[in-house]
């Protein structure tokens, strides 16, 4: 998995509770994004950072934040789960320098989250 | 279980035989495509990728093929094995963004 763990890998909790999800690499890659992934939906993007403190949102950022505050960590903030938020969380990572030359997106593997 | 291969288009081929897994994607201003294979439990796995000043790559036993014109891209594997049983995805990315767009994905199931 290039490097990158989650944590946890599998996690319930009750609707309104707020959860963290961490992803870490040790590749020192810039670019670090979270995607969920649910059926019939594939997988969506929610959140990215192109470098410390540098986040921005993705198609499905709504009830979610990121921060980002070392380079090989990028968490992700449920602030008050929803039964909607139940899925399928994955991290990934891109050594992308400039969006002329892009470089593939390496995934972790993922945290599954059930909201009761 | 695994749900995200339910209601997905299934290809089904017999062990040595090549398969072709086709994508339609949507962005006539994307300029990268990947393709990705994920198994029951795992993160998607980068297989292929093709920048979109080329029509054809090839890897070990794949080939990918772009058609600007249509919008289509495509996902050859030659000799398929048991092992290649997973859900495939392409990916786009658009001119300017360091983003990826996937498509719904692919089963392909693969029978000794």
């Amino acid at each position: 998995d290039a490097g990158i763990t989650q944590s946890p890998r599998h996690k319930v909790t009750e609707t309104g509770t707020p959860v963290t999800l961490r992803c870490h690499q040790t590749e020192n890659h810039r670019y670090m994004y979270w995607y969920r992934q649910d059926p019939g939906h594939g997988l969506r993007l929610i959140h990215y950072s192109y470098g410390v403190k540098d986040t921005d949102k993705g198609e499905v950022s709504d009830g979610y934040s990121v921060s980002r505050s070392k380079t090989e960590d990028f968490l992700l903030t449920l602030e008050s789960a929803t039964s909607s938020q139940t899925s399928v969380y994955f991290c990934a990572i891109s050594n992308e320098r400039d969006r002329v030359k892009k470089e593939t997106q390496y995934f972790g593997p993922g945290t599954r989250l059930l909201v009761l | 279980g695994e749900s995200v291969g339910l209601h997905l288009p299934t290809l089904s081929v017999q062990e040595g035989d090549n398969s072709i897994i086709n994508c339609a994607y949507s962005n006539s201003a994307s300029d990268y495509f990947i393709w990705y294979k994920q198994e029951s439990g795992k993160g998607p796995q980068f297989i292929i990728d093709i920048r979109s000043n080329m029509d054809k790559r090839q890897g070990q036993r794949v080939t990918v093929l772009l058609n600007k014109t249509v919008k289509h891209l495509s996902l050859q594997i030659a000799a398929t094995q048991p092992g290649d049983s997973a859900v495939y995805f392409c990916a786009e990315s658009p001119s300017g963004y360091s983003t990826l767009t996937f498509g719904k994905g692919t089963m392909l199931l693969v029978s000794p």
